[in-house]
């Protein structure tokens, strides 16, 4: 069974531009969470979507937006990028409502420069 | 406000010997208490949980420790090994209206097991 796919892996912007992250959960899962992982900020919770709803919401300005298509793929987008958008973002998916194990992709790296 | 406060930010362990990593929480409705394992590179992975029906879990070399009164858990490595070298995170969720569950994170331990 394939895991979690986040692409890219990698990614270079300059500030003020934006950018879409990309998450392919475990087939069959039907939620999704995005985190924000920094040094020493540990894992800040984005949003959760769930059968293309967003169910939970962190403590993110709009410009954290995101969206889960009917394939329960979902893609998180960030406007106006600031310097302090650097980070490692992760997405993690789980079976649905009653399950709480999530499983993690390895991340797409942002760096904002 | 960190509603999971864990330490220590950082442990060194001889192989060989038993890593603790502890943490404390607040809200006494959370009901599931995991922790994940996270090596460089890597998302993190789910390593070991607890539900607070229990005092103690254990899965081989890890041990969670759970003390509901003291709103306590905690992670036990035994004969600790080189491989175990990550950063460590507790965390704990909450189900609510609709068993939607959102799980609220510490900010990570990372161990170093010297060989």
């Amino acid at each position: 069974k394939a895991g979690v796919t986040q692409t890219p892996r990698y990614l270079i912007k300059t500030r003020g531009q934006q950018v879409t992250l990309s998450c392919s959960p475990i087939s069959g899962h039907r939620s999704v969470s995005w985190y924000q992982q920094t040094p020493g900020q540990g894992l800040q919770f984005l949003f959760e979507y769930f059968s293309e709803t967003q169910r939970n919401k962190g403590n993110f300005p709009g410009r954290f937006s995101g969206r889960q298509f009917s394939n329960s793929r979902s893609e998180m987008n960030v406007s106006t990028l600031e310097l302090g958008d650097s980070a490692l973002y992760l997405c993690a998916s789980s079976l649905g409502s009653h399950n709480t194990e999530a499983f993690f992709g390895q991340g797409t790296r942002l760096t904002v420069v | 406000q960190q509603q999971v406060k864990q330490s220590p930010q950082s442990l060194i362990v001889q192989k060989g010997g038993i890593s603790i990593i502890n943490c404390a929480y607040e809200n006494t409705a959370f009901d599931y208490f995991p922790w994940y394992q996270q090596f460089p590179g890597k998302g993190p992975a789910l390593l070991i949980a607890i539900r607070p029906d229990v005092s103690e879990k254990k899965e081989g070399r890890f041990t969670i420790s759970f003390n509901k009164s003291a709103k306590q858990f905690s992670l036990h490595i035994m004969d600790s090994q080189p491989g175990d070298s990550a950063t460590y995170f507790c965390a704990a969720s909450l189900g609510n209206a609709g068993n939607n569950r959102k799980l609220i994170w510490g900010l990570g331990t990372s161990l170093a097991v010297n060989p």
